[in-house]
């Protein structure tokens, strides 16, 4: 079945070393989001990429970076820079190079813990 | 004021109940989305509207763009329905807002 798979579900990393999400997806979906998401807040864009070699800043990019290198791929860095790293990071693909213009699949999400 | 409000943010129902969740949005939209967020924290797109009404099983998604509101509605409320959904707009300057969430609780 086709879909989009995060990994770790859980992870967890001390205060200053940078780590990495992994976002891949099989749908052929050319455009891929990553979210973050807070207790109470609703979902906020960090990156999204319509096309490969392609990626665009969100409205929370401040200390993240991304890469897409794969159609398939879109890993998500979290570096020493964020300042409040630990959330429920969520990746996203979608179909149409339309930013929103068709329906969003969902990972399963990874959370975040940074002590 | 968030651009995205949705009501009730927390919802408790008996099975079989009727239930509907709101949500008023403040920007001119060319889309909206809803989604289900379960339990263990995977989204799952429900609808995407623009106008009108969208029927799927025993979900219906309503908009009505003057208002600039919609309404998810859930007949024959389950248990399985339990989880949160969520409301997020495509603006015209085609970025994307969400809601905080509604939590639906619906006990056997």
């Amino acid at each position: 079945d086709g879909g989009i798979t995060q990994s770790p579900k859980y992870l967890f990393r001390k205060e200053g070393q940078n780590v990495t999400l992994s976002c891949e997806q099989n749908l052929n979906h050319d455009a891929m989001y990553w979210y973050r998401q807070d207790p109470g807040q609703g979902l906020r864009l960090i990156y999204y990429s319509q096309i490969v070699n392609d990626f665009q800043k969100g409205d929370i990019a401040e200390g993240y970076s991304v890469s897409r290198e794969k159609k398939e791929s879109f890993p998500l860095t979290v570096t020493s820079a964020q300042k409040n790293p630990t959330a429920f990071y969520l990746c996203a693909s979608s179909h149409s190079t339309a930013y929103f213009n068709s329906p969003l699949h969902f990972g399963n999400g990874t959370r975040l813990t940074v002590t | 004021k968030n651009e995205v409000e949705q009501s009730p943010q927390n919802l408790t129902a008996q099975e079989g109940e009727f239930i509907t969740i709101n949500c008023s949005y403040s920007v001119g939209i060319s889309a909206l989305h809803w989604l289900q967020q379960h339990p263990g924290g995977g989204i799952v797109s429900l609808f995407m509207l623009s106008s009108g009404k969208k029927k799927h099983g025993r979900l219906i998604a309503t908009i009505n763009i003057q208002e600039k509101h919609s309404s998810l509605h859930i007949t024959a409320s389950h248990p399985r329905d339990s989880a949160v959904y969520i409301c997020a707009v495509k603006g015209d300057n085609n970025d994307m807002r969400f809601g905080a969430g509604t939590r639906l609780t619906v006990k056997p």
